[in-house]
């Protein structure tokens, strides 16, 4: 199985509300990321955890909250957004030995969209 | 600090016809090179990857780059488009070591006309 799959797939969202996205991979995979990617952008690196515990906080404002609560799931809180954050979130995983050490593999997103 | 940046926003090509999309990498230490493709409303897929070994890299779906080192280049290319390629296409760079986090070049959209 060589997929991260990532729910919702869509999510609308007022500035007030509490959500929460979540992004699995059964790889064995022990390093994942969080990307945000702006319509037309490239996606921009948020968060990495290695191991479960988080790497990299990409000076991310404090309403986006990152778990990974096991090594097979990560998640990203959300809370008292702006609507500017609306964008395709990017979830990717890493193998940290084997063949998958330099391949991220990305899900397939949630566009998420804040009123 | 490593980046890439890709020449042409737009590129269009007939169907048939040979694909170049061009990636031009800065980096202090030797870096690993990726190509990801991202057709509408999806996630990105890996075509291909650089990481220090055979300088040509062949990938999926006819794709292939070469790493060009006095060049500091990493361009893309296939021989015979194909309607389904249209597509986005991102160049990546990473490190090869730590996190191994993506930073991306801004992309080109790949049309091709019949």
């Amino acid at each position: 199985d060589t997929e991260v799959t990532q729910t919702p797939k869509h999510l609308v969202m007022g500035m007030t509300n509490k959500k929460s996205l979540k992004c699995e991979q059964h790889m064995g995979h022990r390093a994942m990321y969080w990307y945000k990617q702006k319509a037309k952008k490239p996606p921009e690196l948020m968060f990495v955890y290695s191991y479960e515990k988080l790497s990299i906080n990409e000076s991310v404002p404090s309403r986006f909250s990152p778990e990974c609560p096991n090594s097979s799931l990560l998640n990203l809180h959300l809370h008292a957004l702006q609507p500017e954050d609306s964008a395709l979130y990017l979830c990717a995983s890493r193998g940290l030995s084997g063949s998958s050490y330099n391949e991220q593999f990305f899900g397939p997103g949630t566009r998420l969209t804040v009123l | 600090a490593q980046s890439v940046t890709q020449l042409g926003s737009h590129v269009s090509v007939s169907e048939g016809a040979l694909v170049l999309l061009r990636c031009n990498y800065s980096s202090s230490v030797p870096p690993y090179l990726f190509w990801y493709v991202q057709y509408p409303n999806q996630g990105l897929q890996l075509l291909l990857k650089y990481t220090s070994a055979a300088t040509l890299v062949k990938g999926i779906n006819g794709f292939e780059a070469e790493f060009k080192k006095s060049e500091t280049s990493f361009h893309l290319t296939k021989p015979s488009a194909h309607m389904s390629d249209a597509a986005e296409y991102f160049c990546a760079v990473s490190r090869a070591t730590g996190r191994r986090a993506l930073t991306f070049g801004s992309g080109t959209r790949l049309q091709v006309q019949p």
